[in-house]
């Protein structure tokens, strides 16, 4: 069966520093995609970064970017110059190519920006 | 674009009612996903639909549970006799094709079942 596993509950970082969430993965599929997305309190979920496991280079998208460690099935978010608005749950998901295309995910990271 | 709607956006019933929640996607986008997700967990997958074409759906989807997209454009999906295990936030997602295209969220209805 496919999992996600996000071992970490909850993080804490103060604003303006830089916090990594981990994230890891089981499949034995060579073609899928992994996603973090963001849900705010009593707000939509809202897509975080997008990578396809066929390309070697990590995502970015402004101060975000993964590392992601095919090999290891790893795939953590990276969060620069940490903002109060990052303040939520951040859930890693995966998704393999074809089909449904479905998302399982992780039960989430629950960040908190301290000022 | 709007982005995914969903209402009611809070539903309180009890037990033994049927309840229906609508969803409705981005205009072009054919496909369309339920999830459910409870208190602390990450949302769980409960069904896809292709256009109009129910093509997946989970274990978690018991015959209690049915859902439809007529004409391939907004769906629904309704809960009969409830059960208090069914309190939870329903989310709809959708997308516009294969390639692991992105899923955008609705704001989700969330359930309570006395």
């Amino acid at each position: 069966a496919q999992t996600v596993t996000q071992s970490q509950p909850e993080m804490s970082v103060q604003e303006a520093e830089t916090v990594t969430l981990s994230c890891t993965y089981d499949t034995s599929e060579s073609d899928y995609y992994l996603f973090w997305y963001k849900q705010p309190p009593s707000r939509q979920m809202i897509l975080v970064i997008r990578q396809e496991a066929y390309k070697q280079q990590n995502a970015t998208e402004n101060r975000f970017s993964v590392n992601f460690q095919k090999a290891a099935k790893s795939f953590s978010l990276k969060i620069s110059d940490s903002q109060l608005g990052d303040a939520a749950m951040y859930f890693c998901a995966y998704t393999t190519q074809g089909g449904s295309e479905k998302l399982v995910f992780g039960k989430g990271t629950k960040l908190t920006v301290n000022p | 674009d709007t982005g995914v709607s969903q209402n009611p956006r809070h539903k309180i019933t009890k037990r033994g009612q049927n309840v229906t929640f609508r969803c409705d996607p981005i205009s072009e986008h054919n496909r369309l996903y339920w999830y459910r997700q409870t208190l602390g967990q990450g949302p769980e997958f409960l069904t896809y639909f292709q256009n109009e074409a129910q093509l997946e759906k989970s274990r978690l989807l018991s015959d209690r549970f049915s859902a439809e997209r007529p004409k391939g454009s907004f769906s629904t999906l309704e809960i009969q006799r409830t059960e208090q295990g069914d309190s939870a936030m329903y989310l709809c997602a959708s997308s516009a094709g294969q390639g692991g295209g992105t899923q955008y969220f609705g704001p989700g209805t969330r359930l309570t079942v006395l």
